[in-house]
């Protein structure tokens, strides 16, 4: 079965600073979402990627899925306060799967004012 | 618009009883709705698929007959923790999916946070 790697697992930067979060795939991503998750809360979708080499861009974030299509990167730049939480990379299981997603283990960001 | 609710948002019981989980597409019809399970500082793990008015598919490893689903609607699923123990407690998210022209998109509920005494 998939599985999703998220590296790194924590990370701990200073307001304004720039921030990349990887996440590698053991097999081809046909579909791959990131989300954004509070603590005890449910999750806020940010972007989905599904073709080789795609950017998305959304205020200071921004994802791109890498031509292999087994690897994303989420890079969010002058980073705020707002931005702490868990981010979530999943991913859409080809076949007939019905859509469920896999999950990666989570990126804890916290962001020092 | 695509709104996922769930209700309650928290729940204490005591061992052995029922407790039910709701989950609602506010806006749209969700032909598939997901269940998933959180426990502290981990991912979320994918419990069942659920099809309106068909039976729902299990992942390896959940009981089916301790976490009863119910999709009786385009808009509603139900997840029925049977004879709860203190291991069940858990965050409990669902997400639903099937909004006409973005059905590869998924919208999370904002999760139940259950906890067995």
């Amino acid at each position: 079965s998939q599985e999703l790697e998220q590296s790194p697992q924590s990370l701990i930067v200073q307001e304004g600073k720039n921030l990349t979060i990887n996440c590698t795939s053991s097999k081809t991503l046909y579909g791959l979402y990131w989300y954004k998750q509070k603590y005890g809360e449910g999750l806020i979708f940010l972007m989905m990627l599904q073709k080789g080499g795609e950017e998305k861009s959304h205020e200071k974030i921004t994802a791109k899925l890498d031509e292999k299509k087994q690897q994303s990167s989420l890079h969010i730049t002058a980073s705020q306060p707002s931005h702490a939480g868990i981010y979530l990379c999943g991913a859409d299981e080809r076949g007939n799967q019905g859509g469920k997603l896999i999950f990666g283990q989570g990126t804890e960001l916290s962001v020092k004012p | 618009g695509a709104v996922v609710s769930q209700h309650p948002s928290w729940v204490i019981c005591k061992s052995g009883t029922s407790v039910k989980i709701e989950c609602r597409s506010l806006d749209f019809q969700a032909t598939t709705m997901f269940w998933y399970r959180q426990f502290p500082k981990q991912s979320l793990m994918l419990m069942a698929t659920s099809n309106e008015g068909s039976k729902a598919t299990y992942e390896q490893g959940v009981e089916k007959d301790k976490f009863l689903i119910n999709h009786a609607s385009l808009t509603l699923s139900t997840l029925t923790v049977t004879s709860a123990h203190p291991e069940d407690s858990s965050f409990y998210i669902c997400s639903a999916r099937g909004l006409a022209g973005r059905a590869n998109e998924q919208f999370f509920g904002p999760g139940t946070r259950l906890t067995v005494l």
